[in-house]
């Protein structure tokens, strides 16, 4: 499978730890996205990169959270000191191109439980 | 100031009939415009764009939509349900920047 990939698919964490999720690409994109989409919502967006360069950031993305790509490939994405507020299914995705109506690609998603 | 606004959150067909959601959006521009469908459990998937070429889309399985500027909509329609047709349905807007601005979605509900 060609596809975006994240890992892990879900993951459930206590109030105060830190997280680290991963997303894998289609290979040949050269900008990698991350959105959060919380029950009821649509996905809300929060940072990019193209290639290994971050371009973008959200005012949703707060200074307990950190996102890299250290050689344009894979992505990670750590949130620090985890709130209850934090759980929601963090989706990644990805593209081709360098302007704006670009498809992006999304991977299944890692969903997030904070108790 | 929500930029794109799904007009139902909820839209309830019977299999075989037409299925219509809406779609309005807000831009100084013309801006590139999505539909996606999320199934239970799965990534979500691109239907169509928009992207200033035709004003009427076509996109995978029988999905199509008309991008209106003078009513500033972009409504997704299928001239007949199938079952499988059931997820959830996002607008979706190039905000520049190429980041993405979401719809609150729309639940299609098929019965038989």
């Amino acid at each position: 499978d060609t596809g975006v990939s994240q890992d892990p698919r879900h993951k459930i964490t206590k109030r105060g730890q830190n997280v680290t999720f991963r997303c894998d690409p289609i290979s040949e994109h050269n900008r990698l996205y991350w959105y959060r989409q919380t029950l009821g919502q649509g996905p809300e967006f929060l940072t990019y990169f193209q290639n290994e360069a971050q371009l973008e950031k959200s005012r949703l993305l707060s200074d307990r959270f950190s996102a890299e790509r250290p050689k344009g490939s894979f992505s990670t994405l750590e949130i620090q000191r985890t709130e209850q507020g934090d759980s929601a299914m963090y989706l990644c995705a990805s593209s081709w191109g360098q302007t704006d109506g670009d498809t992006q690609y999304f991977g299944p998603g890692t969903r997030l439980t904070v108790l | 100031a929500q930029s794109v606004t799904q007009l139902d959150s909820h839209v309830s067909v019977s299999e075989g009939t037409p299925v219509l959601l809406r779609c309005n959006y807000s831009s100084s521009y013309s801006p590139s415009l999505f539909w996606y469908v999320q199934h239970p459990n799965k990534g979500l998937q691109l239907l169509l764009k928009y992207t200033s070429a035709a004003t009427l889309v076509k996109g995978i399985n029988g999905f199509e939509a008309e991008f209106k500027k003078s009513e500033t909509s972009f409504h997704l329609t299928k001239p007949s349900a199938h079952m499988s047709d059931a997820a959830e349905y996002f607008c979706v807007k190039n905000s520049g920047y190429s980041t993405l601005t979401f719809g609150k979605g729309t639940m299609l509900l098929v019965s038989p």
